[in-house]
């Protein structure tokens, strides 16, 4: 298996729901990560998970919380998102952290907030 | 961090070389560049990547100046397929974060 596969492809939010966003690799890779992709704009790091840690949370609102229940899985808990926070997220992970491993992505959950 | 500049878009007739360059001057000793790109509304591909030396997979091939100033993401024959935005990104030395810039959408044509 060689994927990044993230759960729901589209998802449709209300501004008072709570929801979460799935993301499961089964490569053995030990770094995981979130980013955020606006329109017509390159996609932009959120957190980055190292041996199920939090190792880096780029200032981050707290109506998203990031979870690494174990090293397949990494899940993003939504609450309270405003319409602006509508965009592609997208879920990496690499074998390790450091320079020489690339990322593989997965095809990213479309977030639409109304 | 060490910035990359590249231009916001190029046109290539199917069939032929595409040539993407990437400006990279501030770039440390140590620090790779990678290129990704990114089909519309998928989650970007890893392509290459290297450090001093040019490279070359079943991608692409990927040539380095001397100085690592610039790079440049060579496909040699063009498909409809590759249509796509192309990131080059220089890997930073702290973390292992791996940080898109504007990138060059590139648009293949019959």
């Amino acid at each position: 298996d060689t994927e990044v596969t993230q759960t729901p492809k589209h998802l449709v939010m209300g501004m008072t729901n709570k929801k979460s966003l799935k993301c499961e690799q089964h490569m053995g890779h030990r770094a995981m990560y979130w980013y955020k992709q606006k329109a017509k704009k390159p996609p932009e790091l959120m957190f980055v998970y190292s041996y199920e840690k939090l190792s880096i949370n780029e200032s981050v609102p707290s109506r998203f919380s990031p979870e690494c229940p174990n090293s397949s899985l990494l899940n993003l808990h939504l609450h309270a998102l405003q319409p602006e926070d509508s965009a592609l997220y997208l879920c990496a992970s690499s074998q390790r952290e450091g320079q020489n491993y690339g990322y593989t992505f997965g095809s990213g959950t479309r977030l639409t907030v109304v | 961090d060490a910035k990359t500049t590249q231009p916001p878009s190029m046109d290539c007739a199917e069939g032929r070389a595409a040539n993407l360059p990437c400006n990279h001057s501030t770039i440390s000793g140590n620090e790779y560049v990678y290129w990704y790109r990114q089909i519309h509304s998928q989650g970007p591909q890893y392509i290459i990547h290297g450090l001093k030396n040019n490279e070359t997979n079943e991608m692409a091939s990927l040539i380095i100046t001397e100085d690592r100033k610039s790079s440049t993401l060579i496909l040699p024959h063009a498909t409809l397929r590759d249509t796509a935005v192309y990131y080059c990104i220089v890997r930073q030395n702290a973390g292992n974060m791996l940080t898109f810039g504007g990138g060059t959408r590139l648009m293949v044509k019959p």
